[in-house]
């Protein structure tokens, strides 16, 4: 079974400064990787999507990576700001049976961008 | 405007109720999907659905049921049987052959 893990859990950085999330999956046979952002209370925001063919995507700021042959990918955020703040879920696209795909979710890390 | 409605935001029951959960989209997405989410947790698949009048069950189903009697709506009833139905719940859908979900806002169901 499919199992998401996202470190570190929470971080809290000053603005301005560079940071990376990281998220690793046990099984490799993965359809697609996403990265969510979810503020407080809030639904699920999609940042960016990454094919298991693909090795990384870029939006503005942030640009995410995908190894999956070790299993890992991780959202780099340039130039973080107080806005930034919130939880960011990473989840993987995997085959579930009966011709059926199945998001499976980190716990997410919780972000704070200090002013 | 088009997107996905979760009604009502907070839901609050008493023990032994049974509670609908509303899901619509104006997308014109084939699948939709309940989630539910634990403080800490990651998301949880309770049910889905990728054509109306068919719907399998998720990872955490026990205690679930739901209807998909037109393509734009998902309700989803919480029944007695959950045993801790206390949670936020999330509602998304996606169109066919695409590869993302979209998420609605979510509805906080606390059971008292």
């Amino acid at each position: 079974k499919q199992e998401v893990t996202q470190i570190p859990a929470a971080l809290s950085v000053p603005e301005g400064e560079n940071l990376v999330l990281n998220c690793s999956f046990t099984d490799s046979a993965i359809y697609n990787l996403q990265w969510f952002r979810q503020d407080p209370g809030k639904g699920l925001t999609s940042l960016l999507l990454i094919q298991s063919s693909q090795r990384e995507q870029t939006s503005g700021r942030l640009n995410a990576s995908l190894d999956k042959s070790s299993g890992r990918s991780t959202l780099y955020i340039a130039a973080s700001q107080p806005g930034d703040s919130a939880t960011y879920l990473c989840a993987v696209k995997g085959y579930s049976g009966a011709g059926s795909y199945q998001l499976t979710f980190g716990k997410g890390t919780k972000l704070s961008v200090i002013p | 405007d088009g997107g996905i409605t979760q009604s009502p935001k907070y839901l609050f029951r008493k023990e032994g109720q049974n509670v609908t959960l509303s899901c619509e989209q104006n997308l014109n997405h084939d699948a939709m999907y309940w989630y539910r989410q634990d403080p800490g947790q990651g998301l949880r698949l309770i049910y889905y659905s990728q054509i109306v009048n068919d719907f399998q069950k998720g990872d955490i189903a026990e205690g679930y049921s739901v209807s998909r009697e037109k393509k734009e709506s998902f309700p989803l009833t919480v029944t007695s049987a959950q045993k801790n139905p206390t949670a936020f719940y999330l509602c998304a859908s996606r169109p066919l052959g695409g590869n993302e979900q979209f998420f609605g806002p979510g509805t906080r169901l606390t059971v008292l």
